[in-house]
């Protein structure tokens, strides 16, 4: 059974780098069936994705346009783990941010299954 | 971006009740459709992905349809357990996935 354990700070400030991280249990960072997620929930933006890693016989990252500026997902093999970090934050990047996997079938079907716990993240001075 | 439209935003029912929540694509995505269930302080939970296909230990009264661009979850027999927060999400554009807003369950 896969499982995500999120770890990281609750509050951080404004124009502060936030860093997530998330540990893998019962799969590899490196799965060539497999990405590595990071989304957010908030009130006023709903659920949002923000970003993945994965690898392909390299790593390939891809992030959201609105987000593109300021993220970085990384995988770290020796851990067994992913991390977000995401720069320059606002209190409009506060919410609930979650690590999830993508899961790919057959015929390039795609879900994100498990999730992380979530972690409120608060920006705030 | 695909929008992801849901329909109702919230709804009212009773224990045995059979539900249905709809979700409209703003172009086709074929069967590139997940639905999630999300409880209070919990993660989202994957329920049914490409479209109909019912994730393993989920209960069978779940069931998932649809193509295209229009796709409904229905509940055919609600239990307490079954009042939350549903979600769908596409998953064809795979460079920018997109969820709807949410259905909210209550109980009548």
């Amino acid at each position: 059974q896969v499982q995500l354990q999120q770890s990281g700070p609750g509050l951080v400030k404004p124009s502060q780098t936030l860093s997530l991280t998330c540990a893998i249990s019962g799969d590899s960072v490196s799965s060539n069936s497999a990405a590595w997620n990071w989304i957010r929930q908030s009130p006023s933006r709903g659920l949002e994705w923000l970003g993945r890693t994965s690898y392909r016989s390299k790593w390939y990252n891809v992030y959201a346009v609105s987000v593109k500026s300021r993220i970085t997902i990384n995988a770290d093999t020796s851990k067994n783990q992913f991390s977000l970090q995401l720069n320059s934050v606002t209190p409009e990047d506060t919410a609930v941010y979650y690590c999830a996997r993508v899961y790919y079938g057959g015929n390039a079907i795609n879900w994100f299954d498990p999730w992380g716990q979530g972690t409120l993240v608060t920006v705030s001075s | 971006d695909i929008q992801m439209t849901q329909s109702p935003s919230s709804l009212s029912a009773s224990v045995g009740d059979r539900v249905t929540i709809t979700c409209r694509a703003s172009q086709s995505i074929s069967s590139y459709l997940n639905w999630y269930q999300q409880k209070p302080g919990k993660a989202p939970n994957l329920l049914i992905y490409a479209a109909s296909s019912l994730q393993s230990g989920v209960p069978s009264r779940f069931s998932g349809s649809g193509s295209g661009t229009d796709f409904t979850l229905t509940i055919s027999s609600l239990q307490p357990e079954d009042f939350a927060t549903y979600y769908c999400q596409q998953s064809y554009s795979t460079a920018m996935y997109t969820f709807g807003q949410g259905t909210k369950l209550e109980i009548k």
